[in-house]
């Protein structure tokens, strides 16, 4: 059964710590994985990872994919309060997008 | 621009109640999703529409219907809920869909639905 699992659960830091959230999958026919930052409502896009070994980098944010140990890693530098959020990792299986569980994250001031 | 925008934001409707759900973008793209998402889980895809045409129906009950009126639409019928399906109902677009997709999913804000 096709599968992506994140870990930490959850998470609690003081603003300016540095975290790295974990995502494990495995999935047919895997092509794409993506994280998503879900606060109140919508995820919003963050990454999308397709090649091995090739960081993808946002300002404080950044994202690599190991292929080969199936797993992609989410670096957040400098986390702030507006960091706080649930991050939603998922890979493409066909058509579907399945999701891991999320790390939910709270940065205190 | 990568607005994906659903209508209403909130709706609460009783166990005999006809309520629709809307859902609409403006991208091109020709694939939509409809997802659901209970509090403290991940979103569960319930329905994939591809060029206007359903592809994939995760086995929802008929007492959701959906409908794609055109390619920047989306509309989810309720009938006959139950409180269970209470939760944030999540639309989504991707450029395509199928096989060979690695198309980002951009996703709307969502309509909380209580059912009472």
């Amino acid at each position: 059964e096709d599968k992506v699992v994140q870990s930490p659960l959850s998470l609690v830091v003081h603003e300016g710590d540095t975290v790295t959230l974990n995502c494990s999958y495995e999935v047919t026919n895997f092509r794409s994985l993506l994280w998503y930052k879900q606060e109140k409502k919508a995820p919003t896009f963050l990454f999308m990872l397709t090649s091995s070994g090739i960081e993808k980098k946002s300002g404080r944010l950044s994202s690599i994919l190991d292929k080969k140990e199936l797993f992609s890693i989410l670096n957040i530098t400098a986390t702030q309060t507006g960091d706080s959020a649930i991050y939603l990792c998922a890979t493409y299986n066909t058509d579907k997008l399945i999701f891991g569980t999320g790390t939910r994250l709270q940065v205190f001031p | 621009d990568t607005e994906v925008t659903q209508t209403p934001k909130h709706l609460v409707m009783g166990m005999t109640n006809k309520k629709s759900l809307k859902c609409e973008q403006h991208m091109g793209h020709r694939a939509m999703y409809w997802y659901k998402q209970k509090a403290k889980k991940p979103p569960e895809l319930m329905f994939v529409y591809s060029y206007e045409k359903l592809s994939i129906n995760e086995s929802v009950p008929s007492r959701f219907s959906p409908e794609c009126p055109n390619s920047s639409l989306l509309n989810l019928h309720l009938h006959a809920l139950q409180p269970e399906d209470s939760a944030l109902y999540l639309c989504a677009s991707s450029q395509e869909s199928g096989l060979a997709n690695t198309d980002t999913q951009y996703f709307g804000p969502g309509t909380r639905l209580t059912v009472l």
